[in-house]
């Protein structure tokens, strides 16, 4: 089993509706992250979290929520989905007492009609 | 701004050789990482590099002179499952990521 556990791992919904996209994690990491990828793009930082009762926006924070429920849970909020927030969505974990090295889950694709 | 340059795409061949640099504009620096992403998989680690000089790891290799805001991933030996994107990423003085757009690689046989 995944380390790091993203759930749907693909979603289509239509524009307005609101969807939640989850993360837990086996790896007992205090840090998480969810970032979003899309096509000829870096990864952007949309929302992270150094530890349950830490909550920090990313470059992107916009039209996004978060919340984390525990340690080994960090969940991502589209309160009103639009097109443009078709695209990969990645959550991941980092240990804060190593290197920073990110443990990425498997992705979540998300398109909005 | 902050700002991470890599090719955007690089074409080698199966058993060759091939280099992948990455330059950068940050508000200061605090390690650089290197990964690996498959087509629609997540990014996977494969290099960290803090000081200048090379770090060797099996078939892979990475580069940092800190002074010139430069690095480079060397894959040795390629092999058809080496077709895959490849990301820069440095931490600023903030411990923040930023991340360049990945270089596609596409090996040929």
């Amino acid at each position: 089993d995944a380390d790091v556990t993203q759930t749907p791992r693909n979603r289509i919904t239509k524009t307005g509706k609101r969807i939640m996209l989850e993360c837990s994690q086996t790896k007992g990491h205090d840090r998480m992250y969810w970032y979003r990828q899309d096509p000829g793009l870096g990864l952007r930082l949309i929302y992270y979290s150094f530890d349950v009762k830490d909550i920090n926006k990313g470059e992107i924070s916009d039209g996004y929520s978060v919340s984390r429920q525990a340690q080994a849970k960090f969940s991502l909020s589209l309160e009103s989905a639009i097109p443009n927030q078709t695209a990969l969505y990645f959550c991941a974990t980092s240990d804060s007492r190593e290197t920073g090295e990110l443990f990425f889950g498997e992705g979540s694709r998300l398109t909005v009609l | 701004g902050q700002n991470i340059d890599q090719p955007t795409e690089m074409t080698a061949t199966e058993g060759a050789i091939v280099q992948i640099n990455c330059t950068y504009q940050t508000s200061g620096f605090n390690g650089l990482f290197w990964y690996q992403q498959h087509a629609g998989e997540a990014p996977t680690f494969l290099s960290y590099n803090v000081l200048d000089g090379l770090e060797e790891k099996g078939r892979f290799s990475s580069f940092l002179s800190r002074s010139k805001g430069y690095s480079y991933l060397l894959l040795k030996e390629l092999q058809m499952k080496d077709s895959a994107s490849y990301l820069c990423a440095v931490k600023d003085s903030n411990y923040q990521l930023i991340w360049g757009a990945g270089t596609k690689l596409i090996i040929k046989p």
